[in-house]
């Protein structure tokens, strides 16, 4: 049983398109993350919720919304997809989202831009 | 600016031997440390920690060690076993409430049967 769990596992679009990526998980906990891994391979966060706040927003375009419609779940909808949008984001949660919190993360959605 | 570099992309060891692999970072603010362990096609899976009161910590065959006034951790993985091959992250946050997670790139360890 999969604990976070994203769709879709891959996505490849055009620029100029607007895609939704989903995330779920069936841990209980109270904070989830969206991270995006770019071609140089860091790992780097640009949004946190923590019981459907927001509570970290890294400088990302307006083009990336996140929306948590319940603390289970936390979509990124990406807006006019440009070719640097390419990469692959991680979801990921945590119980309270405290700096000792282990942090469980999805498999990842390779998005491609062409 | 990366607050935590892994400056070895890869390292290749031979079953059975020690595999080092080394973090370093720089915000002297960082009081947690993790490192995660992510095989191709996943996600990155939780793998040891330890926090800035201490300088090891040790489970089963993985050993963290974390020296502060020098900004630097490594993994120690003792014996390295083929099933080890994978991407090492480290990662460092401070330790109050929502704090971020600052990741390294990685370093792909390959163990030779």
């Amino acid at each position: 049983d999969t604990a976070v769990s994203q769709t879709p596992k891959y996505l490849v679009t055009q620029m100029g398109n607007d895609k939704s990526i989903k995330c779920e998980q069936n841990l209980g906990h109270d904070t989830m993350y969206w991270y995006k891994q770019d071609s140089k391979k860091f790992l780097k966060i640009m949004f946190s919720y923590n019981n459907k706040e927001l509570i970290i927003n890294e400088t990302v375009p307006n083009r990336f919304s996140p929306k948590s419609p319940d603390k289970a779940h936390l979509n990124l909808h990406i807006n006019s997809l440009e070719l640097g949008d390419s990469a692959v984001y991680f979801c990921a949660s945590s119980q309270t989202g405290a700096g000792a919190d282990t942090q469980y993360f999805g498999p990842g959605t390779r998005l491609t831009v062409l | 600016d990366q607050q935590v570099k892994q400056n070895s992309p890869s390292l290749s060891v031979q079953e059975g031997r020690i595999s080092i692999l080394n973090c370093d970072y720089t915000n002297s603010m960082f009081d947690y440390f993790l490192w995660y362990k992510k095989y191709p096609a996943e996600g990155p899976t939780f793998l040891i920690s330890i926090s800035s009161i201490k300088d090891k910590n040790e489970d089963g065959r993985f050993t963290v060690f974390l020296n502060k006034s020098a900004k630097h951790l490594s993994l120690h993985i003792v014996p390295s076993q083929p099933g080890d091959s994978a991407v090492y992250f480290c990662a460092a946050s401070g330790w109050g409430n929502f704090n971020k997670f600052y990741f390294g790139s990685g370093t792909k360890l390959n163990v030779k049967p």
